[in-house]
């Protein structure tokens, strides 16, 4: 079976500060690995996506995701938050095997001025 | 070029009524994927659709149905409705032939349906 998990449902942070997203997925093989994030009545924006190679992947808006095999992680980062970022964040895994997509419950990040 | 829109963006139903929403992907787009979002849930994906062909299906009951037209619009109907239903509901769109693979998905930004 393919599942997500978001083990936090919210985090919160200082601006500037650093922020971590967590991810987890169980899934055989290797798969393809994405985050989203949902703003106010929006509906989900593309982030940044793994497909293989270098683990640290880099996307919009200065975020980045280390993809972690062994511990099968794909934690979302960021150097420095800023309040803009406050939002819905997503990861979703899709196997390759039978391309099922499969999204996590969600993280609400906070970033507070 | 213009997005994945979804119509309408919010509509009020009562228990026993049936709803039709209508998902247009971005041109050239010939996949269509829609999704449930509550806030316990998460994203829950209800159907794919390509090439007017139901693909892939989740796990929801049949009174959750869809649709795809030539023109690759999709659209979406749930019967009798329930309280449970009640949800926010995403069509996303992919550019290559299936929601497949490393394929980016773009979200329309949802019909939220509420029912009493």
């Amino acid at each position: 079976a393919q599942s997500v998990a978001q083990p936090e449902d919210q985090v919160n942070v200082a601006e500037g500060n650093p922020l971590t997203v967590k991810c987890t997925y169980s899934v055989s093989g290797n798969p393809y690995l994405f985050w989203y994030v949902q703003y106010p009545n929006r509906g989900l924006q593309f982030l940044l996506k793994y497909i293989t190679g270098d683990n640290l992947v880099k996307g919009s808006y200065g975020f980045e995701a280390e993809f972690n095999k062994s511990q099968t992680s794909f934690h979302l980062k960021k150097p420095s938050a800023l309040v803009s970022d406050s939002a819905l964040y997503f990861c979703a895994v899709r196997d390759k095997r039978n391309n099922d997509m499969r999204f996590g419950a969600g993280t609400r990040l906070t970033v507070k001025p | 070029k213009a997005g994945v829109t979804q119509t309408p963006r919010y509509l009020i139903k009562t228990r026993g009524q049936q709803v039709t929403l209508s998902c247009s992907p971005i041109s050239g787009h010939r996949s269509v994927s829609w999704y449930q979002q509550t806030p316990g849930q998460g994203l829950q994906f209800l159907f794919e659709y390509f090439s007017e062909t139901q693909r892939n299906k989740g796990n929801f009951p049949g009174r959750f149905s869809g649709r795809q037209f030539s023109n690759s619009r999709s659209e979406m109907n749930v019967s009798t409705l329930e309280l449970g239903d009640s949800a926010l509901y995403l069509c996303a769109s992919s550019r290559a032939g299936t929601n497949t693979g490393a394929n980016v998905l773009t979200f329309g930004a949802g019909s939220r349906l509420t029912v009493l």
